[in-house]
C-alpha cells in the first residue's frame, strides 16, 4: 500500500492565520482526500483533490477557507485559512487503492491560540 | 449524501471475550466498507474490509458481515486481548474501484478491554 509523508505533525498558531498542511504519497495516485478529526470525534471528509482539475468540497466546507493545490500525482496541500480556534484538530490526507483499502497520512495536529 | 449509524459509543468487555460493534448506512450506492482502528494519537489503521458482493469475510480475530438489503455492516472480535483496546471506526464508500470517492465514517465506537 502507499505510504504517506505528511507535514508538519503539528503546530500552534495565532488565530487569523494561515497553516499549509503538505501531503507527499511514494506513489501515483489519482485521487488524495483531506479529513479533519475534531477533538474526540470521528473523521469527516473536507475534499477530493485530482490532479489537473479544482478539488471538489463537502457540504459545509469552502475553498476560501481550505484552498487545496494537488500540482502533480503524488503531492497535495492543504491550506486552513483564517484561523479560530474552532479550526483546533487534526488533519489527515488520504489516497485510495483497490487492492488495499484507502490509507492515511500520519495527521497535523492544530491547535490555534 | 450517505449518513453512517455507529453503535455503540463505547464498549467495555472482559479479555477473552467477543466484541460486536455495529453500523448502518443510508445510501444504497455504497458498496466498501471499511473498519478502522484507531490508537491515542495515532493514525487510523486498516483492520478489514468488505465489499458489497460478498456477505462476510474473516482474517484470524476479526470478521465482518454484511446485510445490504438491511444496510446494516458489523464488526466481530472474538478472544479478546488488551491491546485490542482503542477507537473503531467504520465507514462506507461508493467505492468504484478508481479511489474516487472518499469515505464517510460512523462515530467510532472506544472498546475497552478489562483484564
Amino acid at each position: 500500500s502507499a505510504v504517506i509523508s505528511q507535514k508538519p505533525s503539528r503546530d500552534i498558531c495565532q488565530r487569523g492565520t494561515s497553516l499549509t498542511i503538505q501531503c507527499q504519497v511514494d506513489s501515483q495516485v489519482t485521487m488524495m482526500f483531506w479529513y479533519r478529526q475534531q477533538p474526540g470525534q470521528s473523521l469527516t471528509l473536507i475534499a477530493t483533490a485530482n490532479q489537473g482539475s479544482e478539488a471538489t468540497y463537502e457540504s459545509g466546507f469552502v475553498i476560501d477557507k481550505f484552498p487545496i493545490s494537488r500540482p502533480n500525482l503524488t503531492f497535495s496541500t492543504l491550506t486552513v485559512s483564517n484561523m479560530s480556534p474552532e479550526d483546533s484538530s487534526i488533519y489527515l490526507c488520504s489516497v485510495g487503492g483497490q487492492s488495499n483499502g484507502y490509507t492515511f497520512g500520519s495527521g497535523t495536529r492544530l491547535t490555534v491560540v | 449524501g450517505e449518513n453512517v449509524e455507529q453503535h455503540p459509543s463505547t464498549l467495555s468487555v472482559q479479555e477473552g471475550d467477543s466484541a460486536v460493534i455495529k453500523c448502518t448506512y443510508s445510501d444504497s450506492a455504497s458498496n466498501y466498507f471499511p473498519w478502522y482502528k484507531q490508537e491515542l494519537g495515532k493514525r487510523p489503521q486498516l483492520i478489514i474490509d468488505i465489499r458489497s458482493n460478498v456477505g462476510e469475510k474473516k482474517d484470524q480475530r476479526i470478521a465482518v458481515t454484511l446485510n445490504k438489503t438491511a444496510k446494516h455492516f458489523s464488526l466481530h472480535i472474538t478472544e479478546t486481548q488488551p491491546e485490542d483496546s482503542a477507537v473503531y471506526f467504520c465507514a462506507a464508500s461508493p467505492y468504484s474501484g478508481g479511489g474516487a470517492d472518499g469515505l464517510t465514517f460512523g462515530k467510532g465506537t472506544h472498546l475497552i478491554i478489562q483484564p
